[in-house]
């Protein structure tokens, strides 16, 4: 099993380009998630899904849209990129059933760059 | 004020010292704690797991919840330097969403 991955792992873009991140996970996990981890902010969730095509904000939304349209996958959108959106993106999925507490397992991250 | 408070360090000890990392919380709902490792350029791991207050113990590793305090500590004895990590606290109410601490970051020496 691969567990969790993300593509692409680098990327350098011009503000107001757009991008797609991809996570993808294949332990059949229902939730998913995006998070951005800053120097002295510590990892901040972005948007989450608690199952196919389901989506709900994090703390920090603006300027990201996101879909699930496969339960393996979670798609992280930037539509016109800003510098403050420099940052380590994590995706991270679980299987969490009511009540009860189970891990997040995280992929390796994607270092975005916007100049 | 954030919600979890956790010093940045760097902290730095001699290989076989007692490390104490520590997490202070203002949400007294919060009944999921947790402590994760994370090894440069890699995806945060979990390491220690406990709800509500007590104290867990898993090999060289031990983590407590004080709730009358708000505070979480995790203890790693005989630290070595396969230990050199930064560690996150993350912490939450109910079974999705977790509130992670900034992390601090550990460096063991020879």
């Amino acid at each position: 099993n691969a567990g969790v991955t993300q593509t692409p792992k680098f990327r350098v873009l011009k503000t107001g380009q757009s991008m797609t991140l991809l996570c993808a996970q294949d332990m059949n996990h229902e939730y998913m998630y995006w998070y951005r981890q800053d120097p002295g902010m510590g990892l901040r969730l972005i948007h989450y899904s608690v199952g196919e095509g389901t989506t709900a904000k994090g703390e920090v939304p603006d300027g990201y849209n996101v879909s699930r349209l496969k339960k393996q996958n979670f798609l992280l959108g930037l539509e016109s990129a800003a510098p403050s959106q420099t940052s380590v993106y994590f995706c991270a999925s679980s299987n969490e059933l009511a009540g009860v507490f189970d891990e997040q397992f995280f992929g390796p991250g994607t270092r975005l760059t916007v100049l | 004020q954030k919600e979890v408070e956790q010093d940045p360090g760097p902290l730095s000890v001699p290989e076989g010292a007692i490390v104490s990392l520590n997490c202070t919380y203002s949400n007294s709902a919060f009944q999921y704690f947790m402590w994760y490792r994370q090894y440069s350029r890699k995806g945060p791991e979990l390491l220690m797991y406990t709800y509500s207050s007590g104290n867990k113990e898993d090999g060289r590793f031990t983590a407590q919840v004080d709730k009358s305090s708000k505070y979480i500590s995790l203890f790693i004895r005989d630290s070595q330097p396969s230990d050199s990590a930064t560690y996150l606290c993350a912490m939450s109410a109910d079974t999705d969403k977790l509130i992670f601490g900034t992390g601090t970051r550990l460096q063991v020496f020879p």
